[in-house]
């Protein structure tokens, strides 16, 4: 069974204050990992797709890296509106079904 | 280009009552999906449309719950009758190919 386990639970950062979130999982063949932003009351919003260890992505701020064990959302000089909370997600084996992690919430302060 | 839609926002019903939940997905995407979270869980999927059939329903908790998507385009959710452990937030995703899925922004369903 496919297994998503993030960390930190919460984060609070200084505006400008440069930080990594941690996704690890268990899975039996990757099919892809996803990382998501949640704003309160809304749903997950797509940011991210990784298929291979080694592959990275950029978007804005965030950078999002991948390793066989392990995947990172790293934040560069965070503003407020970065706000929300990450949800990292696997899918494996034959089905692109993704398995969720409980999400990492992250609080920028001006 | 809309997004996904769900209807209602919020429901609150009596144990024992049925409520029924709505999807509208984007226009053209032929999968569907959904999914809930309990709170202090993560999200758990229940179940995947690909047009208007069933391709995975793995995930639905039991048989008080049933999913339709008629013609393969909006979809509904149906629990009932419904019990205390079925609140959470119930999302509705659509995607293109199998990647990238569009969430609405959720039902909260509470049952008092």
């Amino acid at each position: 069974e496919d297994q998503v386990t993030q960390s930190p639970e919460a984060l609070r950062l200084q505006e400008g204050e440069s930080s990594s979130l941690n996704c690890s999982y268990t899975v039996s063949g990757l099919r892809g990992l996803f990382w998501y932003r949640q704003d309160p009351g809304k749903g997950p919003e797509f940011l991210f797709t990784l298929y291979s260890a080694g592959e990275e992505k950029e978007k804005e701020r965030l950078k999002a890296t991948l390793t066989k064990k392990e995947s990172f959302l790293h934040i560069t000089a965070p503003k407020p509106e970065d706000s929300a909370t990450y949800l990292c997600a696997v899918a494996s084996g034959g089905s692109y079904i993704p398995t969720f992690g409980r999400g990492t919430s992250l609080i920028v302060h001006p | 280009e809309a997004g996904v839609t769900q209807f209602p926002s919020h429901s609150v019903i009596e144990k024992g009552q049925t409520v029924t939940l709505r999807c509208d997905p984007i226009s053209g995407h032929d999968n569907l999906y959904w999914y809930r979270r309990v709170m202090g869980k993560e999200i758990k999927f229940l179940l995947h449309f690909v047009k208007e059939s069933k391709q995975d329903e793995s995930g639905m908790p039991n048989n008080r719950f049933l999913a339709e998507r008629t013609g393969g385009t909006y979809s509904t959710l149906k629990v009932q009758p419904a019990e205390l452990e079925d609140s959470g937030v119930y999302f509705c995703a659509s995607s293109h190919g199998r990647i990238e899925a569009f969430f609405g922004q959720g039902t909260r369903l509470t049952v008092v």
